[in-house]
């Protein structure tokens, strides 16, 4: 079945500055790739996502890139402010590809701002 | 629209008991998924429905249940509860179940077994 891993579990950066969280999957037939976020006490909410066809994809301040030779998907949000605190999640469909596959999330990453 | 609602929204339990939840789909939604989350696992897969059949089922012991009703809303059961059940239990629903759907979610049940 199909293995998402991300990374960091943990990431601090100060209010202004970049970050970048990265997953990787292990079957290359996956061909979709959703964001969600997941202040705290709330309940996840998809942010972006990504198909295989491209290789980009860009909503304001957030960003998703895909590499699919080397099967790992990466979350980009530049400018980063106090509301971006939050706990990402990255995901792909789990084999075989039927409409109706469930998604395979990670493990989440704790992403903290620092004003 | 109305979004997803679960009930409870807390549940304290104690081991070898059982308990059911509920959660409600978004009006016109037909899938209804159900995902444990816990710090250390993130969000893992339960099941889902649609059309008041499973589809899907993860990787979870038997204790774990579910079912789908005419109107969408759903209800998943766990016997027999054991200490390593605590977690904040979320269901989310989507049209059809396509994976490539935007899945909306509860706003969870957190269970505590004591």
């Amino acid at each position: 079945g199909e293995n998402v891993e991300q990374h960091p579990s943990t990431l601090s950066v100060q209010e202004g500055d970049s970050a970048v969280i990265k997953c990787t999957y292990s079957d290359s037939a996956s061909n979709y790739f959703p964001w969600y976020k997941q202040e705290l006490g709330k309940r996840p909410q998809l942010i972006i996502d990504i198909r295989s066809n491209v290789g980009e994809k860009k909503d304001q301040r957030i960003a998703v890139t895909l590499n699919k030779t080397a099967k790992h998907f990466s979350l980009h949000i530049t400018e980063t402010q106090p509301e971006d605190s939050a706990v990402y999640f990255c995901a792909a469909p789990r084999p075989p590809y039927s409409g109706n596959t469930p998604l395979v999330f990670g493990k989440g990453t704790r992403l903290s701002v620092i004003a | 629209k109305a979004g997803v609602t679960q009930t409870p929204r807390y549940l304290i339990k104690t081991r070898g008991q059982q308990v059911t939840l509920s959660c409600s789909p978004i009006s016109g939604h037909r899938s209804v998924s159900w995902y444990q989350q816990t710090p250390g696992q993130g969000l893992q897969f339960l099941f889902e429905y649609f059309s008041e059949t499973q589809r899907n089922k993860g990787n979870f012991p038997g204790r774990f249940s579910g079912r789908q009703f005419s109107n969408s809303r759903s209800e998943m059961n766990v016997s027999t509860l054991e200490l390593g059940d605590s977690a904040l239990y979320l269901c989310a629903s989507s049209f059809s179940g396509s994976y490539q759907e935007t899945q909306y979610f509860g706003p969870g049940t957190r269970l505590l077994v004591l």
